[in-house]
């Protein structure tokens, strides 16, 4: 059981470049989320899918897209990355909405 | 607007003694609070909750305490260990599914 699985680990982008950041579980949970912590401040929540087929924003969407492709797997994209966007990003998932969130390793992504 | 606030960015222990870190809210519409641990490099791992009708919990080492009239909750560790040594968060749920986080504590314990 690897849990929640993040890829890239690292990443670093100029301004304006895009990419898309994949996040997978294996635990066969209903709910997915995308967060970002930024220094001094906790993890703020991005988007949530509540089950597959659905995606909901969180505090801080803007600049952000999320599909959820199937059960597993969540991914985020960013169409035009911005240093404001340097962060690190973790992804969780938990059962159901308001079951404890089991977290990813996190990626680092900086932005030039 | 900090909803959950962390005030101590860091504390310092000797292993063996008791580890105590606390956690102020605003927010008096949270359901349940949660600890999470996070090792460097690795996301964080769930540790310990409360519900807001209760106002301690117990997991071994760990122990939650909830004043929901000073809107404060603390964390106890005892007897704190080497690999206690991590940045523990404290979170607010707010609704089914937003967690409100705080700005964590680093917690190292002096072998």
């Amino acid at each position: 059981n690897a849990g929640v699985t993040q890829t890239p680990k690292f990443q670093v982008l100029k301004t304006g470049q895009s990419m898309t950041l994949q996040c997978a579980q294996d635990m066969n949970h209903n709910s997915m989320y995308w967060y970002r912590q930024d220094p001094g401040m906790g993890l703020r929540l991005i988007y949530y899918s509540a089950s597959e087929g659905t995606t909901d924003k969180g505090e801080v969407p803007n600049g952000y897209n999320v599909s959820r492709l199937n059960k597993r797997e969540f991914s985020l994209r960013l169409e035009s990355a911005a240093p404001s966007q340097t962060s690190v990003y973790f992804c969780a998932s938990s059962e159901a909405l308001a079951e404890k969130q089991f977290f990813g390793p996190g990626t680092r992504l900086t932005v030039l | 607007d900090q909803q959950v606030k962390q005030n101590s960015p860091s504390l310092s222990v000797q292993e063996g003694r008791i580890s105590i870190l606390n956690c102020d809210y605003t927010n008096s519409m949270f359901d349940y609070f949660l600890w999470y641990k996070k090792y460097p490099a690795e996301g964080p791992t769930f540790l310990i909750s409360i519900s807001s009708i209760k106002d301690k919990n117990e997991d071994g080492r760990f122990t939650v305490f909830l004043n929901k009239s000073a809107k404060h909750l603390s964390l106890h560790i005892v007897p704190s260990q080497p690999g206690d040594s991590a940045v523990y968060f404290c979170a607010g749920e707010e609704g089914t599914y937003k967690y409100i986080f705080g700005t964590g504590t680093r917690l190292k314990v002096l072998a």
